[in-house]
């Protein structure tokens, strides 16, 4: 029963360096979805995807690519990080919506700096 | 773009208090969540409503859709309680989520 497994948890980048954050889920969830974290502000959508090869922009996309070929997996990338990107990330994933399963499960979270 | 607002921001409260925390919105929805985000970081949903109420223990959840307006309510509050409780809005087809800042709730014994 691990539902939503973000990886690392911790990550410090200097500017300019690439990374990717890694989300897993093993709920046969359809939809999942990528949020940051910053203080004094809501949880912002970055990206989301409705399904295998099917992803959008939320609110806040641009630094941010991801890319969904499976269903289990669901990874961020970060091409070229900047110091505006330091935030605390969420991966978060439902069942679809004609399952009635609107309720979103979410990682742990991820903490990224970039210096 | 639903604008979610939350008050208060901050809530202090003494142990067996009853608590609310308020939930505003913009635009039509069609459904409203509250989450919890622990002190260690992690979110759990509480409730998801689109009418009426909900209840799960100590915790009871409004909205008056007329108003745009939702409620949660503690009762007999405990420290075990003390977290960040987060208001969100979800879209017709549940694609996106709006969501508050967020109201600190600490709990003193």
């Amino acid at each position: 029963n691990a539902g939503v497994t973000q990886t690392p948890k911790f990550q410090v980048l200097k500017t300019g360096q690439s990374m990717t954050l890694q989300c897993a889920q093993d709920m046969n969830h359809e939809y999942m979805s990528w949020y940051r974290q910053d203080p004094g502000m809501g949880l912002r959508l970055i990206h989301y995807s409705v399904g295998a090869g099917i992803t959008d922009q939320g609110e806040v996309p641009n630094g941010y690519n991801v890319s969904r070929s499976t269903t289990e997996d669901f990874p961020l990338r970060l091409l070229s990080a900047a110091p505006s990107q330091t935030s605390v990330y969420f991966c978060a994933s439902k069942g679809d919506y004609y399952s009635g399963a609107n309720v979103l499960t979410f990682g742990a979270g991820s903490r990224l700096t970039v210096l | 773009k639903n604008e979610v607002e939350q008050s208060p921001q901050n809530l202090t409260a003494q142990e067996g208090e009853f608590i609310t925390i308020n939930c505003s919105y913009s635009v039509g929805i069609s459904a409203l969540h509250w989450l919890q985000q622990h002190p260690g970081g992690g979110i759990v949903s509480l409730f998801m409503l689109s009418s009426g109420k909900k209840k799960h223990g100590r915790l009871i959840a409004t909205i008056n859709i007329q108003e745009k307006h939702s409620s949660l309510h503690i009762t007999a509050s405990h420290p075990r309680d003390s977290a960040v409780y987060i208001c969100a809005t979800s879209e017709y087809n549940f694609n996106k989520f709006y969501f508050g800042s967020g109201t600190k709730l600490n709990v003193k014994p």
